[in-house]
C-alpha cells in the first residue's frame, strides 16, 4: 500500500513570495491533516479536512495560509505572502475516519520550506 | 490551549541500556500515542494507548496511560543504534480525531 505522498520535498523562497505545497493521502483515507513543524517543536495542526469539508482550522492563519481539498483525495496548501517565521517542516497526514478510538494518522514524509 | 511537556529533552545513551521518557499534561486525553520521527520523514506511529492505567508492550517499547490521563511514559529495553531518532508523545481528542503534540525527546545511543 503506498504511503502519504507530498511534493516538493524542499523549497527556498524569499519572503513576501508564494508558495503552495502537494498532498496526495492513502487510497481511501477520508480525513486529511496539515501540520506545521518548527525545528525543535513537534507537529501542530493547520487544518482538518473530512473529505473535501473543513473539519477544524483554527490554527490556520488565515491571512496568508490557505488550503484546499476539492475533490476530497488530494490537497493544496498555499502561503501567499510568506514571512521568515514560515520557515518550517509542513507535514501531510491522513487516517481512515477521523475519529473514534483506533483511527490512526499516517504521516507523509513533508516539506521543508526556508524562507530567506 | 492544551500543552503537552516531554522530558527529558534529549538523551545520550550506550547501547544496550534502558530509556524512559514521560509526557504530562495539563488537560485530559482519551488517548495517548507514541511516535518516533527519523530525519527527513514524518513521524511514525509505535504504540496508541486508549484507557487510563493501560500498559501496552510492542517489542522492546512500553507505554503506560496515566490514571489521572494526563500523562503517559514510554519505556525501552535494551536500546540499539536504530533507536535514534525523535520520540513525540502526542494526546488525542477522540472524537475530533485532532492530535496535540509535545515537543519530543531526541534519543542518541553510543554504540
Amino acid at each position: 500500500e503506498a504511503g502519504v505522498a507530498q511534493s516538493p520535498r524542499y523549497k527556498i523562497i524569499e519572503k513576501r513570495q508564494s508558495v503552495a505545497f502537494w498532498c496526495n493521502p492513502i487510497s481511501g483515507h477520508a480525513t486529511l491533516y496539515w501540520y506545521q513543524q518548527i525545528l525543535g517543536q513537534g507537529p501542530k495542526l493547520l487544518i482538518q479536512f473530512q473529505n473535501n469539508g473543513v473539519v477544524d482550522d483554527s490554527q490556520l492563519p488565515k491571512d496568508r495560509f490557505s488550503a484546499e481539498r476539492l475533490k476530497g483525495v488530494d490537497s493544496t496548501l498555499k502561503i501567499q505572502p510568506a514571512k521568515l517565521e514560515d520557515s518550517a517542516v509542513y507535514l501531510c497526514a491522513s487516517s481512515q475516519v477521523g475519529g473514534g478510538p483506533t483511527d490512526t494518522q499516517y504521516f507523509g514524509p513533508g516539506t521543508r520550506l526556508t524562507v530567506l | 490551549g492544551q500543552q503537552l511537556n516531554q522530558s527529558p529533552q534529549s538523551m545520550f545513551i550506550q547501547e544496550g541500556e534502558d530509556v524512559s521518557m514521560n509526557c504530562t499534561s495539563s488537560s485530559i486525553f482519551n488517548t495517548w500515542l507514541w511516535y518516533k520521527q527519523d530525519p527527513g520523514e514524518g513521524p511514525v506511529l509505535l504504540i496508541a494507548l486508549y484507557k487510563a492505567g493501560e500498559l501496552t508492550s510492542n517489542g522492546r517499547l512500553t507505554a503506560q496511560f496515566g490514571i489521572t490521563r494526563k500523562d503517559s511514559f514510554l519505556n525501552i529495553s535494551a536500546s540499539i543504534p536504530s533507536d535514534v531518532g525523535i520520540y513525540f508523545c502526542a494526546g488525542r481528542d477522540t472524537n475530533a480525531g485532532k492530535s496535540t503534540f509535545g515537543d519530543g525527546t531526541t534519543l542518541t545511543v553510543k554504540p
